[in-house]
């Protein structure tokens, strides 16, 4: 069973820029949730993807956007990056929407907006 | 709005002491509650859930957490903690009723000394 994969790992870009964040489900989940992370802090909900579609959406400006492909992975986009966006983005998956499976999560992608 | 208070941000105990962590949730309906952790170098995994039925929930690696709905709390305890459960605690909450959108407090980190 191979479990949730993100990329890339690391990501160093300006203010202004565009940034898409991949990540991969574990085998057999159907839901993918994405979380902002900053240092010192819990994880922020941003938004969760069930069967394609958005299913709960946390208070993130429209400039953060997501999908959610046929084989279940995921891609976060932000557009327009501010230097506030520095954080750790964790994706998890689950067998389910809502929030009542249990949640799996990736080793997260360390953006850095400079 | 739904938050999560975790009081101690930093506990520091001994192999054998007992730990309890604090947290409290603010949210005017029924909620479900969450104990995750992350082991150092190791992604964030569940703990414990509590959703409905017997207030007091056993989770892995014998921790427990008690859901008092009149003081909006589900503090985690273990009677005696090992070096190993060195770690981020982080304590979440997802009113129901509606769309999926947690609410993770800020974490709290506990060094156990050999």
């Amino acid at each position: 069973e191979t479990g949730v994969t993100q990329s890339p790992t690391h990501l160093i870009k300006t203010r202004g820029q565009q940034v898409t964040l991949r990540c991969s489900s574990q085998s057999g989940h159907n839901t993918v949730s994405w979380y902002q992370q900053a240092l010192g802090q819990g994880p922020q909900f941003i938004f969760q993807y069930y069967r394609e579609e958005e299913n709960g959406r946390g208070n993130f400006p429209p400039r953060f956007s997501g999908l959610q492909f046929p084989n279940y992975s995921s891609e976060l986009n932000v557009n327009a990056l501010e230097l506030d966006d520095s954080a750790l983005y964790l994706c998890a998956s689950s067998q389910g929407g809502g929030g009542y499976n249990e949640q799996f999560f990736g080793p997260g992608t360390r953006l850095t907006v400079l | 709005a739904q938050s999560v208070s975790q009081h101690n941000h930093h506990v520091i105990l001994s192999e054998a002491a007992s730990l309890e962590l604090g947290c409290n949730y603010s949210y005017g309906g029924t909620v479900n509650l969450f104990w995750y952790v992350q082991y150092p170098g190791q992604h964030l995994q569940l703990l414990l859930k509590y959703f409905s039925g017997d207030p007091l929930v056993k989770g892995i690696k014998g921790f427990e957490a008690e859901f008092i709905k009149s003081k909006f709390s589900f503090n985690l305890r273990k009677p005696s903690v090992q070096w190993s459960d060195t770690a981020e605690y982080f304590c979440a909450v997802n009113g129901r009723g509606g769309s999926y959108i947690p609410t993770f407090g800020r974490g709290t980190s506990l060094i156990v000394h050999p």
